[in-house]
């Protein structure tokens, strides 16, 4: 089985300050590891993803997440939030099973930059 | 927008009552999710359409079924509804199962469904 366990439910900020968002999984298999991003009334985009080789990835829009094997941990980093990254971030990791990837979602993190 | 598509937008319904969500999935993609988004459970996989088959389930309510049709749109259809069935439902596609890769998850913009 496997958990996703997103540890603040809500992260205030001030426009321009860095940000981190904290996500730890469990997992007996090796999984592959999302960010997501919500906004309002919309679907969920997908930010980031960890699949193999480099453990930092990178954003188009200046978000970074460094997967750690040895803490099972992905969390997603900023050094310089805008107000248009208020939104609701959704951690995820999926494995493949029988064809198919299952994907386990953290209970999310409501992003709140502030003027 | 993702290119996926999902109808109703809203859907307000009683208890007891069956009702069906529709998705298209994005031109060219054959598989289709469908994931439930409330306040209680979060965000939970349903299931996993591939092509017309079923490929995997998760935490769906025998109550409710799905179906992948030829032109590859999905109707997710939920029956005997109970106010905790009150939720975001999601649709995403992909263009294939990907095992060896992943592909990633386009997401319609849901169907909010409120069971009276």
């Amino acid at each position: 089985a496997q958990s996703v366990t997103q540890l603040d439910s809500q992260v205030p900020v001030f426009e321009e300050a860095p940000v981190e968002l904290r996500c730890n999984y469990s997992s007996s298999v090796s999984v592959y590891l999302f960010w997501y991003v919500q906004y309002p009334n919309q679907g969920l985009q997908l930010l980031l993803k960890y699949l193999s080789g480099s453990t930092l990835v990178k954003s188009i829009n200046g978000f970074e997440a460094e997967f750690n094997k040895s803490q099972t941990s992905f969390h997603l980093r900023k050094p310089s939030v805008h107000i248009s990254d208020t939104a609701e971030y959704f951690c995820a990791v999926s494995r493949a099973s029988g064809g198919s990837y299952i994907p386990t979602f953290g209970r999310g993190t409501s992003l709140i930059v502030h003027p | 927008d993702s290119g996926v598509t999902q109808t109703p937008k809203h859907l307000i319904t009683a208890t007891g009552q069956r009702v069906t969500l529709r998705c298209s999935p994005r031109s060219g993609d054959l598989s289709v999710y469908w994931y439930q988004q409330s306040l209680d459970q979060g965000l939970q996989f349903l299931i996993h359409y591939y092509n017309g088959e079923e490929r995997a389930k998760g935490n769906i309510l025998e109550r409710f079924s799905a179906q992948q049709f030829p032109d590859l749109h999905s109707e997710l259809n939920l029956s005997s509804l109970e106010l905790g069935d009150s939720a975001l439902y999601f649709c995403a596609s992909s263009a294939s199962i990907a095992v060896i890769s992943y592909n990633e998850q386009f997401f319609g913009p849901g169907t909010r469904l409120t069971v009276l």
